[in-house]
């Protein structure tokens, strides 16, 4: 079982650059959602999808796209990166129709912008 | 708003030392609670969850109680060995916006030396 996939595991990143990381599921979970992890913050929502064509903006959206179109994927787009996205990011999945939201976490990248 | 409170870390002990995380929310509604582990260098893991008030998760030793009249959700386990280190959060599922929505802690670090 692959799970929830997340590219690049690593990047550097220039100020003004743009990247676009990568999410896809396996387990036609319909919600997916990205997260990014500072230290003494906790884990905070970036954006979500309830299913594919569907996406909405969590705590902390600025700076950051994203788009679904199929179930599996939901990749997150730094438009101009900044040294306040250096940040740890998981993309997580859950299928909350079914009454309990167990969410599955990708591995996560860890990025760096100087 | 919702949010959770969790014990600020990090916490050292002895293997075998009776662990406890402390754990309250804020929310409206009836949320689902979950603790969540990270080890070193991973991705997020369900620890255990509780639906309803008086459920008691339990999972690997560890347990946790739903406590409606405190707005709790203590973690505890009695005896913790060394792979018991990491970063526990605890979570809440936002009963008011979409399903899918996690809540996290700011998370705790837990060291256990031999």
């Amino acid at each position: 079982n692959a799970g929830v996939t997340q590219t690049p595991k690593f990047q550097v990143l220039k100020t003004g650059q743009s990247m676009t990381l990568q999410c896809a599921q396996d387990m036609n979970h319909e919600y997916m959602s990205w997260y990014r992890q500072d230290p003494g913050m906790g884990l905070r929502l970036i954006h979500y999808s309830v299913g594919a064509g569907i996406t909405d903006q969590g705590e902390v959206p600025n700076g950051y796209n994203v788009s679904r179109s199929t179930t599996e994927d939901f990749p997150l787009r730094l438009l101009s990166a900044a040294p306040s996205q250096t940040s740890v990011y998981f993309c997580a999945s859950s299928e909350p129709g079914q009454g309990v939201t167990e969410a599955f976490f990708g591995q996560g990248t860890r990025l760096t912008v100087v | 708003g919702n949010s959770v409170t969790q014990m600020e870390g990090p916490v050292t002990l002895s293997e075998e030392a009776f662990l406890t995380i402390n754990c309250t929310y804020t929310a409206t509604g009836y949320p689902s609670l979950f603790w969540y582990v990270q080890y070193p260098g991973e991705g997020l893991q369900l620890l255990l969850k509780a639906t309803k008030a008086d459920d008691k998760g339990s999972n690997k030793g560890f347990e946790a109680t739903y406590r409606k009249e405190t707005t709790s959700f203590h973690l505890e386990k009695g005896s913790v060995q060394v792979s018991d280190s990491a970063v526990y959060f605890c979570a809440l599922s936002d009963p008011g916006g979409s399903q899918g929505n996690l809540i996290f802690g700011k998370g705790t670090k837990l060291s256990v030396k031999p």
